[in-house]
């Protein structure tokens, strides 16, 4: 069936460094693409998503590019901040799964001042 | 906007018991769904419902009720607690399936003793 594989467990970064969350998928058809953040304390929120090959999904800063060849949405920021902090999903939804979605297990970010 | 209300926030239960968990929404969508989160496990599907009167079995449905009253609410029933239990239980609610973002409510912290 069709799967989520991300970057797991506790990704622990300082102020103004560079992140990356890898994300590959696995799926039969042309699946839509999905990072989410959760807060503590909080359920998840869309970050962004992406439907096509070569699509950028972007939202305060972070970004990923659908790649259909490689099989990836690798989440990327530039330079991040302490209220970063959160854990990322990545997530997949297409007709093979229904009406469902399919998360990685999630990234813990930590982001020390 | 809208908003996702589950109730109660947390649930302290007996090992044996039967234990309801109950979610509103008021975006007025259709489909709605409960995940279990466990810490490392990432968001796995319980149950979904794509309409009012339609139940759907998930990946984790076993030892698991649910029930879709009406358009704005859907419980869950945890037939029989696990003692030393402890999951988070999201609720979750959209206007369509596949490629639509999903909208989260806080959760409901489980702890059976």
């Amino acid at each position: 069936g069709d799967s989520v594989t991300q970057t797991e467990g506790q990704v622990a970064l300082s102020e103004e460094d560079f992140l990356t969350i890898h994300c590959n998928y696995s799926a039969s058809g042309y699946p839509t693409l999905f990072w989410y953040v959760q807060y503590p304390g909080e359920g998840p929120q869309l970050l962004f998503r992406a439907s096509r090959d070569k699509e950028k999904g972007s939202s305060r800063g972070f970004e990923a590019t659908y790649d259909k060849g490689t099989t990836s949405f690798h989440l990327r920021k530039a330079s991040v901040q302490e209220s970063d902090s959160a854990v990322y999903y990545c997530a997949l939804s297409d007709l093979g799964t229904g009406s469902k979605l399919s998360f990685g297990k999630g990234a813990k970010l930590t982001v020390s001042p | 906007g809208g908003i996702i209300t589950q109730t109660p926030k947390f649930l302290i239960g007996q090992e044996g018991q039967k234990l309801t968990l109950k979610c509103q929404q008021n975006f007025n969508h259709d489909t709605m769904y409960w995940y279990r989160q466990d810490s490392g496990k990432g968001l796995r599907l319980i149950y979904y419902s794509i309409t009012e009167n339609d139940l759907q079995k998930g990946d984790l449905s076993e030892g698991y009720d649910a029930s879709r009253e009406k358009k704005s609410s859907f419980s869950l029933t945890v037939t029989s607690a696990q003692k030393n239990e402890m999951a988070v239980f999201l609720c979750a609610s959209s206007i369509g399936t596949v490629s639509y973002e999903q909208y989260f409510g806080p959760g409901t912290r489980l702890t059976v003793l």
